[in-house]
């Protein structure tokens, strides 16, 4: 497609439960980022890719968080045993390389109740 | 690590001048970004900085002083389709991260 997409748009889990959100970056793009947005508040980097380099961990919150990018193209970002307070937006982005503009995909919901 | 500010809310009239402040403390720099959100939408980019001066895209123009750690969006023309959060981040040193400001909610009254 023409832009970043991601799956599923709205996610409601229980406590507890692990979720695998999804993330299909626009084709060609070498840079992958995923950031959280909690209601009202700005944007917080979790974790980014840059073609076969190891990832750039250093903004995932605990080690229920993990993500991977197969082939260099789509992402899963996985939270397990999910907590309340990982309730929030988790956009995607993508870009070229590290020196232009991030295209955003539309976010994934995440209520956990 | 980096420190981003930039004032929670603003609020001006359709067809004027406003001016969106961001100041920041970091430990590298390597540009400033400037997006726009519109409430419950994704971010979408608007400007780029990394050396001091001005750039200016039709209505928007983004200026940057690298000395005082400081950046501002100039938004021209104000319509009403320009209220929305504006997001300042700096990217650091490596060129990996974007680090975000809290975002400036402008509100445009007619």
């Amino acid at each position: 497609g023409a832009g970043v997409s991601q799956s599923p748009s709205n996610k409601v889990t229980e406590k507890g439960k692990d979720v695998e959100l999804r993330c299909d970056p626009i084709s060609g793009h070498t840079a992958l980022y995923w950031y959280r947005q909690s209601l009202g508040q700005g944007l917080e980097f979790l974790i980014y890719f840059q073609g076969n380099s190891a990832p750039d961990k250093s903004g995932l919150p605990s080690d229920r968080f993990s993500a991977e990018r197969t082939g260099g193209s789509v992402s899963t970002l996985t939270i397990q045993r999910t907590q309340q307070e990982d309730s929030a937006v988790y956009l995607c982005a993508s870009s070229k390389g590290t020196s232009v503009g991030k295209v955003f995909g539309p976010g994934t919901r995440l209520t956990v109740l | 690590g980096q420190n981003i500010d930039q004032p929670t809310e603003m609020t001006a009239t359709e067809g004027a001048i406003v001016q969106i402040n961001c100041t920041y403390q970091t430990s590298g720099f390597n540009g400033l970004f400037w997006y726009q959100q519109h409430a419950g939408e994704a971010p979408t980019f608007l400007s780029y900085n990394v050396l001091d001066g001005l750039e200016e895209k039709g209505r928007f123009s983004s200026f940057l002083s690298r000395s005082k750690g400081y950046s501002y969006l100039l938004l021209k023309e104000l319509q009403m389709k320009d209220s929305a959060s504006y997001l300042c981040a700096v990217r650091d040193h490596a060129g990996n991260m974007l680090t975000f400001g809290g975002g400036t909610r402008l509100m445009v009254k007619p």
